[in-house]
C-alpha cells in the first residue's frame, strides 16, 4: 500500500523568509513518481513537479526547489525568499510507476501563510 | 477560458433532494476524474473515465452516480446524501491515464458541497 506523511499541517513565516515543506512516503513499487501540487484559495490544484524514482537529482525552478532522498523516503519542497502570493496548501503525492493516475495518492497537505 | 470549469461552484442540498455537479474541461484529454476533499483528509479518488469508460470506483457509495457523455463533460449525479458528504468535489482531466504521464492533472476550482 502507498503513503504519504505531510507531518505539518500548517507553518506560518514572515515573507521573504525561506521554508521547507516536509513529504515522507512509503511504497513497495520500485518505480514510483512523486509530486508537488500547490493549491490556492481559489480551490484548483496546480501541478508544480514531478520527479521519477531513478532520478534523485535535487532541482531548482526560480525560488522552488525539491530535495529527494530514497534513502529517508523524503521528497521535500522549499521554497525560499518566500511571497505573499505563496500562501497556500501544498500538497505532495506518490503514483505507482505503470499505474497511472488512478493510483495517485495525495498527502493531507501543509497550509502555508506567509505574513506581510 | 480556464482548463477545467466546474459549476456550480457553491451548492447546499437536503438530504433527500437530487442535484448534479457538472466538469467541463477544454484541454483535449482523455481522462477525468472526480476526487472528494474533506477537511484534514486526504484527497480521495472517487471515479476515473478514460475515453469516456469508467475504469475505478474506488468504492463510492451507490448515492454518487457519474457519468461522462464524451472525454470533454463529467457528471457527478447526487441524491439522498448525508451530512457527512459535505466536501469540496474536485474535478480534473489528464492526457490520459497511463503512467506515461502520471500525476500531471489539471484540476478545477471544485464544487462546495453541503449537505443540510
Amino acid at each position: 500500500a502507498q503513503k504519504v506523511t505531510q507531518a505539518q499541517t500548517e507553518i506560518s513565516v514572515v515573507e521573504k523568509e525561506d521554508v521547507t515543506l516536509d513529504c515522507v512516503y512509503e511504497t513497495r513499487d520500485t518505480t514510483y513518481y512523486l509530486f508537488w501540487y500547490k493549491q490556492p484559495p481559489s480551490g484548483e490544484l496546480v501541478f508544480l513537479i514531478r520527479r521519477n524514482s531513478f532520478d534523485e537529482q535535487n532541482e531548482i525552478s526560480g525560488r522552488y526547489s525539491w530535495n529527494f532522498q530514497k534513502s529517508t523516503s523524503s521528497f521535500n519542497f522549499t521554497i525560499t525568499a518566500s511571497q505573499v502570493v505563496d500562501s497556500a496548501v501544498y500538497f505532495c503525492a506518490l503514483s505507482g510507476g505503470g499505474f497511472g493516475n488512478e493510483k495517485l495518492t495525495f498527502g493531507t497537505g501543509t497550509r502555508l501563510t506567509i505574513i506581510p | 477560458e480556464t482548463g477545467v470549469t466546474q459549476t456550480p461552484r457553491h451548492l447546499v442540498m437536503g438530504m433527500t433532494n437530487k442535484k448534479s455537479l457538472k466538469c467541463e474541461q477544454h484541454l483535449g484529454h482523455n481522462a477525468m476524474y472526480w476526487y472528494k476533499q474533506s477537511a484534514k483528509k486526504p484527497l480521495e479518488l472517487m471515479f476515473v473515465y478514460n475515453f469516456k469508460e469508467q475504469t475505478e470506483n474506488n468504492s463510492v457509495p451507490s448515492r454518487f452516480s457519474p457519468e461522462c457523455p464524451n472525454s470533454s463533460h463529467l457528471f457527478l449525479h447526487l441524491h439522498t446524501l448525508q451530512p457527512e458528504d459535505s466536501a469540496l468535489y474536485l474535478c480534473a482531466s489528464s492526457q490520459d491515464k497511463l503512467g506515461g504521464l502520471a500525476g500531471e492533472l489539471f484540476f478545477g476550482e471544485g464544487s462546495r458541497l453541503t449537505v443540510l
